[in-house]
């Protein structure tokens, strides 16, 4: 069975620290992926990333980065100079194929508040 | 193009009673997954249909059902509603491959 396990359930900042958001992942499966999504206050998911399992390559887009890590299951991510904008939830996902990734598994999820 | 849209955005049942929520994908995007969100349970995948065809399932009693129509769109019910139905109910469209795009969730609740 697939894991997700999102330890931190709630992260404060102030307005440009830097925080790393963390995601451990548990599945049998030799290909899968992983996404991460943020819930804002509305509601509604926004895609934020997706990595495949044989892609360990680390990504950075503007003030966000990805950290994957297959020897210790973990794809963590990092918001650098964080903003008030970026306060939300943020959800880590899995999925044990492409086909399948209408069927993701998602962690509990990390509240991260960023105050000004 | 036009993002996820569910309808209707709120609703309010009472124990018992049966609800239709509605769905219209992304154009173009023939998977329609949907999600329940719950404080206690966190996200929880329901169903995914494809091509009209449930894709795969989740686990979830009998009680909740879906289905895909040949536009795409899709609806899901849950009858002999509960308390423990209320909920966020996320719907997300995509390609046959690739990241999931989200709606912005139908909040039921059940009194």
């Amino acid at each position: 069975a697939q894991k997700v396990t999102q330890a931190q359930t709630e992260i404060s900042v102030v307005e440009k620290e830097d925080v790393t958001l963390d995601c451990v992942y548990e599945t049998r499966d030799t290909t899968y992926y992983l996404f991460w999504y943020k819930q804002p206050p509305s509601g509604e998911l926004v895609f934020l990333i997706r990595r495949n399992s044989f892609d360990e390559q680390n990504e950075i887009s503007g003030r966000y980065s990805w950290n994957f890590q297959k020897s210790t299951s973990s794809f963590n991510f990092t918001i650098t100079a964080s903003q008030v904008v970026d306060s939300a939830v943020y959800f880590c996902a899995l999925s044990e194929s492409d086909t399948n990734a209408g069927k993701s598994t998602f962690g509990d999820g990390t509240t991260l508040t960023v105050k000004p | 193009k036009a993002g996820v849209t569910q309808t209707p955005r709120y609703l309010i049942k009472t124990r018992g009673q049966q609800v239709t929520l509605s769905c219209s994908p992304i154009s173009g995007h023939r998977s329609v997954s949907w999600y329940q969100q719950t404080p206690g349970q966190g996200l929880q995948f329901l169903f995914e249909y494809f091509s009209e065809t449930q894709r795969n399932k989740g686990n979830f009693p009998g009680r909740f059902s879906g289905r895909q129509f040949s536009n795409s769109r899709s609806e899901m019910n849950v009858s002999t509603l509960e308390l423990g139905d209320s909920a966020l109910y996320l719907c997300a469209s995509r390609p046959n491959y690739n990241e999931q795009f989200f709606g912005p969730g139908t909040r039921l609740t059940v009194l």
